[in-house]
């Protein structure tokens, strides 16, 4: 198994562009979930999910959306990308408690 | 809001010593804990996790323990290896008989390992 993929790994936005990350997990995990992670600090929930079709926000929602209409992906879309959304994220997908994470895609808005 | 942090930002300990890493959490609600070990530049890593129901668990030279009256986490690693260096995240979460809901994390903290 690959696990929890994401892609791209690194991308430099301008201020306004819109892109979508990546996420594939092939355990046949029905939760997934996005976090991001800024420099020396902890990860926060941005969106979640516990199958396909179903969504809901996490702790830090604002200026993303997501959608979930397979169990094997979950990409997350920045409409507007604003410097505040220069982060790390980390994909996750799990079938109990127990999380596992994707290698992360570092954004960089200018 | 109610979050989890650590002591420590930084922990230095010598190869062969153990190491031990604390966390405080402030969810009373909190029943399910999880450490997690990060390399730079890769997502977090799995290492062990632990119900409320319990107060110590142990893993392949890892052995967390948990205090629920001071609401004290700690992670022990036996005999430190140079490939134990990383920063280290408790994790912590309201079980709701699943994977729903995100897990609150910490901020971190990195080990290092002196030769």
């Amino acid at each position: 198994n690959a696990g929890v993929t994401q892609t791209p790994k690194f991308r430099i936005l301008k201020i306004g562009q819109s892109m979508t990350l990546q996420c594939t997990q092939d355990m046949n995990h029905n939760y997934m979930y996005w976090y991001r992670q800024d420099p020396g600090m902890g990860l926060k929930l941005i969106y979640y999910s516990v199958g396909a079709g179903i969504t809901d926000k996490g702790e830090v929602p604002n200026g993303y959306n997501v959608s979930r209409s397979t169990t094997e992906d979950f990409p997350l879309r920045l409409e507007l990308a604003a410097p505040s959304q220069t982060s790390v994220y980390f994909c996750a997908s799990s079938q109990e408690a127990s999380q596992f994470f994707g290698p992360g895609t570092r954004l960089t808005v200018l | 809001g109610e979050s989890v942090g650590l002591h420590l930002p930084t922990l230095s300990v010598q190869e062969g010593d153990n190491s031990i890493i604390n966390c405080a959490y402030s969810n009373s609600a909190s029943d399910y804990f999880i450490w997690y070990k990060q390399e730079s530049g890769k997502g977090p890593q799995f290492i062990i996790d632990i119900r409320s129901n319990m107060d110590k668990r142990q893993g392949q030279r890892v052995t967390v323990l948990l205090n629920k009256t001071v609401k004290h986490l700690s992670l022990q690693i036996a005999a430190t290896q140079p490939g134990d260096s990383a920063v280290y995240f408790c994790a912590e979460k309201v079980y709701s008989g699943g994977g729903a809901d995100g897990l609150t994390f910490g901020k971190g903290t990195h080990l290092i390992i002196q030769p």
